[in-house]
């Protein structure tokens, strides 16, 4: 039973299109993120919900808007791909506080591509 | 501005042997330290972790260090086996957030 599921696993688009990635987890956690890896292989993190109320929000472009429906939801939709918008974007899960291990669980990754 | 940096793109060690990871980071106020595991086209998945007020985490043959003063942390596998053959990445924790190095690339040789 996997714990934390993102869909799809590949997307492959054109420039200008607007997609959706969605994110699921069976954990029973307060806090969902998403984390973008680039062609440098950093994990960034993009946004973060906890109980459904964004508590982060790193400097994004507003096309990139994130919307937590329940706490074990956590979708992305992308307006107005870009180039730059391919990498390897991932969900995870953790039930943390505003201190602590902060120990996060990750989906398998959306590989976006943008042509 | 890298708050965590993983300096070393790549290791390699034969099969048996001691796999020594480092890491450094700039900011101190992070907590915890954790070490994550990646296989390619799969998420990262945790490995060991490390309170700030501690120096040292054993887990099997897995061992954390830390050293608060020289901002320095290393991960230690002791033996070595080719299923550890993975990106390895260094995170900061610092309240909801987790700060990521860039990963390195252990290959272990058999």
């Amino acid at each position: 039973d996997t714990a934390v599921s993102q869909t799809p696993k590949y997307l492959v688009t054109q420039m200008g299109n607007d997609k959706s990635i969605k994110c699921e987890q069976n954990l029973g956690h307060d806090t969902m993120y998403w984390y973008k890896q680039d062609s440098k292989k950093f994990l960034k993190i993009m946004f973060s919900y906890n109980n459904k109320e964004l508590i982060i929000n790193e400097t994004v472009p507003n096309r990139f808007s994130p919307k937590s429906p329940d706490k074990a939801h956590l979708n992305l939709h992308i307006n107005s791909l870009e180039l730059g918008d391919s990498a390897v974007y991932f969900c995870a899960s953790s039930q943390a506080g505003p201190s602590g291990r902060n120990e996060q669980f990750f989906g398998p990754g959306t590989r976006l591509t943008v042509l | 501005d890298q708050q965590v940096k993983q300096n070393s793109p790549s290791l390699s060690v034969q099969e048996g042997r001691i796999s020594i990871l480092n890491c450094d980071y700039t900011n101190s106020m992070f907590d915890y330290f954790l070490w994550y595991k990646k296989y390619p086209a799969e998420g990262p998945t945790f490995l060991i972790s490390i309170s700030s007020i501690k120096d040292k985490n054993e887990d099997g043959r897995f061992t954390v260090f830390l050293n608060k003063s020289a901002k320095h942390l290393s991960l230690h596998i002791v033996p070595s086996q080719p299923g550890d053959s993975a990106v390895y990445f260094c995170a900061a924790s610092q309240g909801y957030k987790l700060v990521f190095g860039a990963g390195t690339i252990l290959r272990v040789k058999s």
